[in-house]
This record gives structure tokens, sequence and C-alpha cells, in this order.
């Protein structure tokens, strides 16, 4: 079957830098996604990555590996504002969207 | 956690046709349900949101008159393309809050409808 797994929660400092992993097993590939949501909003886009390196924008970076099947979001110098579920996404071969549960990210002062 | 279906996966259909996807949340009850577009390579977009009995909130650009959407019940939300045209043919995904005492803020997804307007 299809999966998508990530860390439930996970907690950093403000300031600090935190990455966040995703692994995947799908049927096929035709991207990852990482999306931000804060609790009760529609979800935003972060990145988008469909070849392996690292993609880097701004503060946040995504990493791809496809041969692994892996992906890591990377968050630099923390703010409290980055609080938020972070939703690892793959596209398949169908174009279906397969849903990671999201890594709860808690920052603290 | 908790499970939306959305149906159908996949519809081809011919233009000026118009079709219906389903949203439903399986094992709970969903006040509040989310409507997103996505074209390829590009972020999720939110359509509308819809709270069950009553009118939906579109977004800025989105033409409440041919995408309607219905949220009779607490586990139903239904999202209709009338009049379908090419450009219309896109990945449409559902999300859905759940109400009352069980309302966490999380956001439960569907798995997706590809639609395609030939």
């Amino acid at each position: 079957g299809q999966n998508i797994d990530q860390p439930t929660e996970m907690t950093a400092t403000e300031g600090a830098i935190v990455q966040i992993n995703c692994t995947y097993q799908t049927s096929g590939f035709n991207g990852l996604f990482w999306y931000q949501q804060h609790a009760g909003e529609a979800p935003t886009f972060l990145s988008y990555n469909v070849l392996d390196g690292l993609e880097e924008k701004g503060r946040f970076s995504s990493f791809l590996s496809r041969s692994k099947g892996y992906s890591y979001l990377l968050l630099k110098e923390l703010q409290m504002k980055d609080s938020a579920s972070y939703l690892c996404a793959v596209m398949d071969s169908n174009y279906q969207l397969i849903w990671g549960a999201g890594t709860k990210l808690i920052i603290k002062p | 956690g908790a499970v939306v279906s959305q149906h159908p996966s996949r519809v081809i259909c011919k233009s000026g046709t118009s079709v219906k996807i389903e949203c439903r949340s399986l094992d709970f009850q969903a006040t509040t349900m989310f409507w997103y577009r996505q074209f390829p390579k590009q972020s999720l977009m939110l359509m509308a949101t819809s709270n069950e009995g009553s009118k939906a909130t579109y977004e800025q650009g989105v033409e409440k008159d041919k995408f309607l959407i219905n949220h009779a019940s607490l586990t139903l939300s239904t999202l209709t393309v009338t009049s379908a045209h090419p450009e219309d043919s896109s990945f449409y995904i559902c999300s859905a809050r759940e109400g009352g005492q069980g309302d966490t803020g999380e956001l439960f997804f569907g798995e997706g409808s590809r639609l395609t307007v030939l």
C-alpha cells in the first residue's frame, strides 16, 4: 500500500533550526509537497520537489532523495509564528495526492 | 486519524456538462469543509469554505454560480462544476474539520478528484 510517514510532533526553540523528516512508499512519484497549516486554517504551500536535491526558499529548505523515498523540511531561525502543523504529501503515478498525517511543530521561547 | 473520502477520484467529461464531486467525513461530523483546486506543480488554492446548513463562502475570483457547493449534512459536502470547460480541468481536493467538542482545529483531507474536460 501507499504510505507517508512523518513524526507526529516536534518541539524546538525560537531561533534554532529544526528538520522534519518524511518517508514515503507510493505507486509512482510525481513530486513531493510540503504544506504549513495553522490550527483551523487552510494549508499553505511551502515547497515542491520533483528532482533530487535541496531547494532553498528563505528560511525554509526542502530536500528530496527519490531513491531513498525520503524528504525533509528544514526550518532555520525559528520564529514563534512557525508553530504549526507541517504536511508532507506525495503525488503518485495517478496524480493522486497521498498525504502524511502532519507533524505538529511546537516552538518554545 | 479521521477519514475523509472523496468521490470520484477521476472523472472525464465533455465540455458543457456538469460534474458533481462528493466529499464525505466517514467517522466524524464535519461542521466545516473546504474545497481546493490544484494545478500541476502548484499549491492548493482554496476555492470556498462551506459550513453545514449555510451558504458557502467563496474566495475572491471563484465563480459561485459555476462552482456550486452544498453542505446539506454534517458528513457530506458536494462540489458541482457546472457547464464545465477545458480550463476547469484540474485537481480538486476537499478537507473537513470536525466540529463540537472534538474540534482540535485540525483539517483532514480527501484523496482528491482529477477532472478532465474534453
